[in-house]
């Protein structure tokens, strides 16, 4: 199975702040990465797929990079809604795989 | 509009079985791959079961053997069969289509939708 890692598990940061959250596979993957946010209480929503296009109304302060097996999601300029958990997922192959999550909570 | 809708979850003994329903309107369950995603309280997120378009069906390792996934198209429904369940199984459910979305030759099938969860809660 292929492990996502992601770094670091929590991180603080301020309104206006700009953010970088990684995720590392345990193999070469290409770009067959997503990302996820998730409220408490809510389902997840979509964010970006093929490691750096994003979903259909997803704001443009949400990006992604990345190839192979080292991707990062950025935000930018953090207003209260983007504070939740991140995901980064594989979907090279099965098992589909998570990272454990980031939690970006206000400073 | 697509919408997912999960159905189904309960409090079960241990050792039980239980069947989750996810009603889709908006697409074709049929033409496209549906999953289950499962969030156990105050962790990650766990991929369970997929159904592609084409009938084949994978499963994680955890679940393999205890659990089905199917479909019913005239229902425009999928289904997760839970059996022999263990207190490892409490969750949240989430369905969850992989969209298709293609540029220059390359497609990926990525989760663009998600429904709003059903809680398991298996005791002992």
């Amino acid at each position: 199975d292929i492990q996502m890692t992601q770094s670091p598990s929590s991180l603080s940061a301020s309104v206006g702040d700009r953010v970088t959250i990684t995720c590392r596979a345990s193999q070469d993957i290409s770009n067959y990465l997503a990302w996820f946010q998730q409220k408490p209480g809510e389902a997840p929503k979509s964010l970006i797929y093929a490691a750096s296009s994003l979903h259909s109304g997803v704001p443009s302060k949400f990006s992604g990079s990345g190839s192979g097996t080292d991707f990062t999601l950025t935000i930018s300029s953090l207003q209260p809604e983007d504070f939740a958990t991140y995901y980064c997922q594989q979907y090279k192959t099965y098992p589909l795989t998570f990272g454990q999550g980031t939690r970006l909570e206000i400073k | 509009e697509v919408q997912l809708v999960e159905t189904g979850g309960d409090l079960i003994q241990l050792g039980g079985s239980l069947r989750l329903s996810c009603a889709a309107s908006g697409f074709s369950v049929g033409t496209n791959y549906m999953n289950w995603v499962r969030q156990a309280p105050g962790k990650g997120l766990e991929w369970v079961s997929i159904v592609e378009s084409g009938g084949n069906t994978h499963y994680a390792d955890s679940v393999k053997g205890r659990f089905i996934i199917s479909r019913d198209n005239s229902k425009n429904t999928v289904f997760l069969q839970m059996n022999s369940l263990g207190v490892e199984d409490t969750a949240v459910y989430f369905c969850a289509r992989r969209g298709r979305f293609c540029t220059d030759g390359v497609c990926h099938y990525s989760f663009d939708s998600w429904g709003q969860g059903t809680l398991v809660t298996v005791s002992s």
